[in-house]
């Protein structure tokens, strides 16, 4: 079974740059997370989507940042425009809907951002 | 609220040496408790998870972890440690009436020769 898929795995921008990161989760999860990981820190929750719905984006910046899943599988996060604070690892996660195994995350390896 | 506190932040131990690493939480709901770990430069792996049950559950590579519902605790174990276990280890509780994660900071276990 093909794991999570991310990329780009590494992308330096300067400030004030726009940057997309794509994901494609493992088939047949229902659910995706996109996750901010700075360095020395646990995994923040920007956004958790059900399907192509948003269930959580209480903690996504939505003046900089947005991300969708129009067709229920892949999703896009994009950040316009970057800040030096913006600097991290982007991490993505899906989870099947109903499993029993709740709250266990599949992760991606993850897209590290540098913005200089 | 619900929180995660992982009392190491970093944890130095020498191979062949047993290792705990520790977690507290607090909530007022029942909780579903995970440890997660991330080998450098990778995405986060499942290493173990307490869902109900037994109170000591087995995970990957040799871990395991107990559950004490008195002290909120699920710390980290293994008898014997090995160069590669060197990674960062992350503490998760999901509270049974929803399913957000919440996270620990990290616990950066070093193994050295």
């Amino acid at each position: 079974e093909a794991g999570v898929a991310q990329s780009p795995r590494y992308k330096i921008i300067e400030k004030r740059q726009s940057v997309a990161f794509w994901c494609n989760p493992i088939s047949g999860h229902a659910t995706l997370y996109w996750y901010q990981q700075i360095l020395g820190q646990g995994p923040k929750l920007l956004i958790q989507f059900q399907n192509n719905g948003v269930v959580d984006d209480s903690q996504l910046p939505k003046d900089r940042f947005s991300a969708e899943r129009l067709k229920g599988v892949d999703s896009t996060l994009k950040i316009q425009p970057a800040k030096l604070e913006d600097s991290a690892v982007y991490l993505c996660a899906s989870s099947p809907l109903g499993s029993p195994n709740t709250g266990e995350l599949f992760f991606g390896e993850g897209s590290r951002l540098t913005v200089l | 609220a619900q929180s995660v506190t992982q009392l190491d932040s970093q944890v130095p131990v020498f191979e062949e040496a047993p290792v705990e690493l520790r977690c507290n939480y607090s909530s007022s709901v029942s909780v579903y408790l995970f440890w997660y770990v991330q080998y450098p430069n990778q995405g986060l792996q499942l290493l173990l998870k307490y869902l109900s049950g037994s109170t000591l559950v087995k995970g990957i590579n040799g871990f395991e972890a107990e559950f004490n519902k008195s002290q909120t605790s699920f710390h980290l174990r293994k008898p014997s440690v090995h160069i590669s276990d060197t990674a960062e280890y992350f503490c998760a509780v999901c509270p049974g009436n929803n399913r957000k994660l919440i996270w620990g900071l990290g616990t950066s276990l070093a193994v050295n020769p």
